[in-house]
């Protein structure tokens, strides 16, 4: 398996403007996170499902933000209108289930950085 | 609710010196427990796990921790620190809902 995947690597866009990050999570993997890392607040969870079902989306700091999980191996985060303060890197992660389970380690993709100017 | 602390914003040792990272934690039931690694540019790394069992975990790079209940800690070790282990590391905790909560991040400097 390729890892887990995300796209784009790099974006920059306008405020205002309508911006989708997209991940592919490893195969046969449950459960996938999102999260988002910037210097001030450290590594967010925004938002977790489960078999492509939203668990806990407590994390999501707004309205703008929003997450769905269409399949097992597609995941779209959009923010929608993106303002400045939403510049960070956002990381996608998926896993088995946690509890009963060995094998239980996120994997992460190598994350998008976003620069809304 | 369920957390996880680094008291250490960053810690600095020399090439060859043991290191130390630590981690305590919050959370009802059995705690799932997990060191990661970021380099600059780069996603998170798993390192290691504490499921169950021995209290003493071995990961990659000779990196280990010590699970503790009673202080409710799991402190990330390396015997030998190297030049090339800079980065910054995080501590996580899966609690019984699933969810994976990182710590804020500790940033080790190992100085030649």
């Amino acid at each position: 398996d390729a890892g887990v995947i995300q796209s784009p690597r790099h974006e920059v866009t306008e405020m205002g403007q309508e911006v989708t990050l997209r991940c592919k999570p490893i195969s046969g993997h449950d459960y996938l996170f999102w999260y988002r890392q910037t210097m001030m607040r450290g590594l967010e969870l925004l938002i977790y499902f489960n078999n492509n079902v939203p668990i806990d989306d407590s994390g999501m700091p707004e309205d703008r933000f929003s997450a769905k999980m269409p399949n097992a191996s597609f995941s779209t985060l959009k923010i929608q209108p993106s303002e400045p303060r939403d510049s960070a890197v956002y990381f996608c992660a998926s896993s088995f289930p946690g509890q009963g389970f060995m094998n239980t380690e996120a994997f992460f993709g190598q994350g998008t950085r976003l620069t809304v100017v | 609710a369920q957390s996880v602390a680094q008291p250490e914003d960053q810690v600095n040792v020399a090439e060859g010196n043991p290191l130390t990272v630590k981690c305590t934690y919050s959370v009802s039931g059995n705690p799932y427990l997990f060191w990661y690694v970021q380099y600059p540019n780069r996603g998170l790394q798993f390192l290691l796990k504490y499921i169950t069992g021995d209290n003493l975990v071995k990961g990659s790079y000779g990196f280990e921790a010590e699970f503790n209940k009673s202080q409710t800690s799991f402190h990330l070790k390396k015997p030998s620190a190297l030049v090339s282990d800079s980065a910054l590391y995080f501590c996580a905790v899966r609690d019984p809902t699933d969810k994976l909560i990182f710590g804020t991040g500790t940033r080790l400097q190992v100085f030649p």
